[in-house]
């Protein structure tokens, strides 16, 4: 079945980096777009990237934009999440998740991973 | 960037009860918007997608409606499950953010 799998999580200080990666399986993986969603503690669902199914477009939350950089790779089924010049309030639960795509359902996402947790702080 | 102010914040509700929710656009989004519900812990599910469309899976009971900035998700008759969060999205322009949540909770 379709399965996403996040990880890369942990703590990290304020100004530093991380790496997410999502490994897909159990679909076509290099012809789906791919989203990043997060979930501060307690908050409610912050969308924050896309990326098309061959990575010729990105696009990215205003929050985030200039720090965070998606990226793919078809080969691997793998997605990624660059995070540099993280802050506290990027303190949260990052979700992998697939775009719908079929039947006019664009954009939409139909398929989430259970999240890796990003924690920001000295 | 479009906002979308999702009311109330929290519904109080007994199951078998009609629950209606509300999404508005800051502009139009013609029908782009969808429906997720999120249990806790529990990543979200697609209910709704295009105003009006179940997504695979979803009972008959969820259904939505509107167009433009005004949208509703109806929950016919509720059953002990559907006591969540749940949140609107809008893709008529990038970016896509959700709304703020409402929280259907039992009475």
């Amino acid at each position: 079945q379709v399965q996403l799998v996040e990880s890369g999580g942990g703590v990290v200080q304020p100004g530093g980096s991380l790496r997410l990666s999502c490994a897909a399986s159990g679909f076509t993986f290099n012809t789906y777009g791919m989203h990043w969603v997060r979930q501060a503690p307690g908050k409610g669902l912050e969308w924050v990237t896309f990326i098309r199914y061959d990575g010729s477009n990105e696009y990215y939350a205003d929050s985030v934009k200039g720090r965070f950089t998606i990226s793919r790779d078809n080969s691997k089924n793998t997605l990624f999440l660059q995070m540099n010049s993280l802050r506290a309030e990027d303190t949260a639960v990052y979700y992998c998740a697939k775009d719908c795509r079929s039947g006019g359902c664009n954009y939409y996402i139909d398929v989430w991973g259970k999240g890796t947790t990003v924690t920001v702080s000295s | 960037e479009i906002v979308l102010t999702q009311s109330p914040a929290t519904l109080s509700l007994s199951p078998g009860e009609r629950a209606t929710l509300s999404c508005r656009a800051s502009q139009s989004v013609s029908s782009h918007l969808a429906w997720y519900q999120q249990k806790p812990g529990q990543a979200p599910r697609l209910l709704i997608y295009n105003a009006s469309n179940r997504a695979t899976g979803i009972p008959a009971r969820f259904s939505g409606s509107g167009s433009a900035t005004d949208f509703t998700l109806t929950i016919g008759s509720l059953e002990p499950e559907d006591f969540a969060i749940y949140y609107c999205q809008q893709r008529s322009n990038w970016p896509i953010p959700f709304g703020q949540g409402t929280r259907l909770e039992i009475k």
